[in-house]
């Protein structure tokens, strides 16, 4: 079982959807929760950054954490075309040279 | 302004010859890594250096070679380029001594063996 499950995708919604993105995590380790944007032919830029359990909203984008489940989300209101983008969960845990781990991505298409 | 660059952004390379991959960052970071990432696929990390002449090998197991002279570069070589090594390569840094820290990651390149 690998360390970080992301849905699968692909995921395709309409404009002004609500998309919900999520990862399932097994290393109760983890404390800091990142979730990054890779446009297409691009490198990964972080979206959005956690620590701990909770909430946490930036505009249309709204990270969650529940570290008793082991879930974390990433919800999308009011869903753009230029939202269309593959989404990254990461994860580390505390201390200096710990490691991000990376969940394998989804790729959200949204449909003008 | 503050960043990290990856040089070049595309390269197309006979089978056999030499090359390397450029990335420098501006921010001071201490921590440097290089990732693989083939279409749809999921990162994985090849090398990583938490410092100057400090270099360690990743999680997939990789024919290529760093070197870290400098803090603010972080040059990738292949030896001999094979098919096998198309891929898109991206260089990330992150500060160190900081606990949680994100990474910040150059543009790629994207590397074909023909």
């Amino acid at each position: 079982q690998k360390e970080v499950e992301q849905d699968p995708g692909p995921l395709s919604v309409p404009e002004g959807a609500i998309v919900s993105l999520n990862c399932t995590y097994s290393n109760s380790a983890f404390q800091y929760f990142m979730w990054y944007r890779q446009y297409s032919r691009k490198g990964p830029e972080l979206l959005m950054y956690t620590y701990s359990s909770g909430n946490k909203e930036d505009g249309r984008f709204t990270a969650q954490v529940d570290k008793s489940s082991k879930y974390i989300s990433l919800f999308i209101r009011d869903s753009q075309p230029s939202d269309s983008a593959t989404y990254l969960c990461a994860m580390s845990a505390s201390g200096a040279n710990s490691k991000l781990t990376f969940g394998k991505g989804i790729t959200l298409s949204v449909r003008p | 302004e503050a960043d990290i660059y990856q040089t070049p952004r595309y390269l197309v390379i006979g089978t056999g010859k030499k090359i390397t991959l450029e990335c420098s960052q501006t921010m001071g970071h201490d921590k440097m890594y290089w990732y693989q990432q083939d279409p749809g696929m999921e990162l994985h990390l090849i090398h990583y250096s938490y410092g100057v002449n400090s270099t360690e090998k990743g999680d997939l197991s990789s024919e290529s070679t760093v070197s870290r002279i400098r803090t603010e570069h972080f040059p990738l070589t292949l030896e001999s380029a094979r098919p096998s090594h198309t891929s898109q390569y991206l260089c990330a840094s992150s500060e160190l001594g900081l606990s949680g820290a994100g990474y910040t990651f150059g543009s790629g390149t994207r590397l074909t063996v023909v």
